[in-house]
């Protein structure tokens, strides 16, 4: 059983605001994702990392930064937050030893952001 | 520009028959394809997958069939049961330094009683 816990579940905040929305697993794994996906579409990888002190950019532009300084932390970071950044953020988490197709990625329950 | 594709937004299937769930690809370059299912405000958890070299993977009431020549896969649920409704992804890997995964829109499977 995948344990990866996503704070706060529900945001709405108003535009300017700074936010972090966290993202922690106690499964030791070494790479961790983020994810937006808007209802019906598509999951846009935003952000990843491999390890302590690695991150990268995804495939989808964003104005969110990341950081990993504990193997079991990914919090991720709007610094002036905008109405056009109301969407559902996933964290996810995979074993680095394996591959995604038999190291399957563990997803958190999402944050809902709604930014007015 | 859209890599793997889900044509169908929804899918309403009596319980007890067969629920058929289809994707197509554009990257033939793809190694592997993967299906996971989300129920409502919960995260997508994962649920089978099947090598671009095989071209069926069978676990339980769940079949996965690829056909390469077509870049199209399926999942096949045999028999439907209520806890199936959920939306379900289509997903795709390409292993290279980064291993990412690439998403499809999903397909929000009804099971009716």
């Amino acid at each position: 059983e995948a344990d990866i816990y996503q704070t706060p579940r529900y945001l709405v905040i108003g535009t300017g605001k700074k936010i972090t929305l966290e993202c922690s697993q106690t499964m030791g794994h070494d790479k961790m994702y983020w994810y937006q996906q808007d209802p019906g579409m598509e999951l846009h990888l935003i952000h990843y990392s491999y390890g302590v002190n690695s991150t990268e950019k995804g495939d989808l532009s964003s104005e969110s930064t990341v950081s990993r300084i504990r193997t079991e932390h990914f919090p991720l970071t709007l610094e002036s937050a905008r109405p056009s950044h109301t969407s559902q953020y996933l964290c996810a988490s995979s074993d680095g030893r394996g591959r995604p197709y038999n190291s399957p990625l563990h997803f958190g329950n999402g944050t809902r952001l709604t930014v007015t | 520009d859209q890599q793997v594709k889900q044509n169908s937004p929804s899918l309403s299937v009596q319980e007890g028959r067969i629920s058929i769930l289809n994707c197509d690809y554009t990257n033939s370059m793809f190694d592997y394809f993967l299906w996971y299912k989300k129920y409502p405000a919960e995260g997508p958890t994962f649920l089978i997958s099947i090598s671009s070299i095989k071209d069926k993977n069978e676990d339980g009431r769940f079949t996965v069939f690829l056909n390469k020549s077509a870049k199209h896969l399926s999942l096949h649920i045999v028999p439907s049961q209520p806890g199936d409704s959920a939306v379900y992804f289509c997903a795709a890997l390409l292993m290279n330094r980064d291993d990412k995964i690439i998403f499809g829109k999903g397909t929000r499977l009804h099971i009716l009683p």
